[in-house]
């Protein structure tokens, strides 16, 4: 596609439950990334994958989030037992790899837990 | 850790005033510096980047200078249009992380330009 692209654009789910949310990255891209922005925040890094695996997890904040990128191409970002503490928009970027390639930032998806 | 600090905003300003937004991060190796923007209803968009020291990025009238010795990336624009109405963030990427290229972020400066 011409840019990269997040579904659902805007998610509710109740406190509890589990949600998934998807990256389509721009074809050719090796590198995605996931952030989460809170609400007057900036944004804050929670996963990169390199390829099909995930090089680097360490923003991931609690063992209820998971990131799987099984083909190197679309990514799914999962949530289980959410909290409304939860509540963010998330952000995917892809760029290609390199020392000054510049990420191409999708319009997230704004995920409210109730 | 790499941390960056944005002006707070919001910042409102007539139409063709002078905009600065204060940017200054810390930062252990030898990071590359980004000015990102959001407008009302889109994604984030790379506005500008400067990736050593004294490089200056420029874009749609926006410049920044990536000053090691002060270790800021102000954001200047000489006469800001009504379409400049935003959120501006600045950003840095360490490339001591390999190919790792994420960002840290600062808080965001929300600007409001009136006609």
């Amino acid at each position: 596609g011409a840019g990269v692209s997040q579904t659902p654009s805007n998610k509710v789910t109740e406190k509890g439950k589990y949600v998934e949310l998807r990256c389509d990255p721009i074809s050719g891209h090796t590198a995605l990334y996931w952030y989460r922005q809170s609400l007057g925040q900036g944004p804050e890094f929670l996963i990169y994958f390199q390829g099909t695996g995930a090089a680097d997890d360490s923003g991931l904040p609690n063992d209820r989030f998971f990131a799987v990128r099984p083909e190197g191409s679309v990514s799914t970002l999962k949530i289980q037992r959410t909290e409304r503490g939860d509540s963010a928009v998330y952000l995917c970027a892809s760029s290609l790899t390199g020392i000054n390639t510049e990420a191409f930032f999708g319009q997230g998806t704004r995920l409210t837990v109730v | 850790g790499d941390s960056v600090t944005q002006m707070e905003g919001p910042v409102t300003l007539s139409e063709e005033a002078f905009l600065t937004i204060n940017c200054t991060y810390t930062a252990t190796g030898y990071p590359s510096l980004f000015w990102y923007v959001q407008y009302p209803g889109e994604g984030l968009q790379l506005l500008l980047k400067a990736t050593k020291a004294d490089d200056k990025g420029s874009n749609k009238g926006f410049e920044a200078t990536y000053r090691k010795e002060t270790t800021s990336f102000h954001l200047e624009k000489g006469s800001v249009q009504v379409s400049d109405s935003a959120v501006y963030f600045c950003a840095l990427s360490d490339i001591t992380g390999g190919n790792n290229r994420k960002l840290i972020w600062g808080l965001g400066t929300s600007l409001a330009v009136n006609p």
